[in-house]
């Protein structure tokens, strides 16, 4: 079975513009996460969504926006991009809302270079 | 708001030589508890997780951690590490906020384990 999948593998930006990460879940997970891992930190949490529903947010400002599709993919915007945006971002995908009795699978992540 | 703290940043240990990476957490409620490890050129994967019952859990490859809830704490052991354990460690707190569980990772600890 195909893991999490996350596109692009990398993006370069430029300060003040918009981006659109994607991530794919496990078929059959309906729960998706996503995370901002700056260099020499751990994953910081964004938000959660299940069944199309935000189910979670982290302490990010409203320029980071998500949405889940019918599919259970899902696309994390990021507008006004400022420098310190620069981070690996995660995608994990798990079986229903309650993780925490069901693991999250992680993605290879979307590397962002805002310049 | 909680957090999660990883005491060591890097640590170097020889083959066959006994770890433990501690973890502790500021959080007053009922929490799950997590340690995840990212391989060289891997994702992140689940190496074990604590619910309820018996503090001491048993994940992959033979690591084990121990929550000790007066200390807030829930540190990683692995009785004689091999050459392969080398890798990223992270823990992280799942937590019950407002009606939503928001998930803390600390900011990890780098193994490396001489052959």
């Amino acid at each position: 079975d195909a893991g999490v999948t996350q596109s692009p593998t990398h993006l370069i930006k430029t300060r003040g513009q918009h981006v659109t990460l994607r991530c794919s879940p496990i078929s059959g997970h309906k729960s998706v996460s996503w995370y901002q891992q700056v260099l020499g930190q751990g994953p910081q949490f964004i938000f959660q969504y299940y069944e199309k529903e935000e189910r979670g947010r982290g302490n990010f400002p409203d320029r980071f926006s998500a949405r889940q599709f019918p599919n259970y993919s899902s696309e994390l915007n990021v507008n006004a991009l400022l420098l310190g945006d620069s981070a690996l971002y995660l995608c994990a995908s798990s079986l229903d809302q309650v993780w925490q009795l069901h693991e999250q699978y992680f993605g290879p992540g979307t590397r962002l270079t805002v310049t | 708001a909680q957090s999660v703290s990883q005491h060591n940043h890097h640590v170097i240990l020889s083959e066959a030589a006994s770890l433990e990476l501690g973890c502790n957490y500021s959080y007053g409620g009922t929490v799950n508890l997590f340690w995840y490890v990212q391989y060289p050129g891997q994702h992140l994967q689940l190496l074990l997780k604590y619910f309820s019952g018996d503090p001491l859990v048993k994940g992959i490859k033979g690591f084990e951690a121990e929550f000790i809830k007066s200390k807030f704490s829930f540190n990683l052991r692995k009785p004689s590490v091999q050459w392969s354990d080398t890798a990223e460690y992270f823990c992280a707190v799942n937590a019950r906020t407002g009606g939503s569980y928001i998930p803390t990772f600390g900011r990890g600890t780098s193994l490396i384990v001489h052959p």
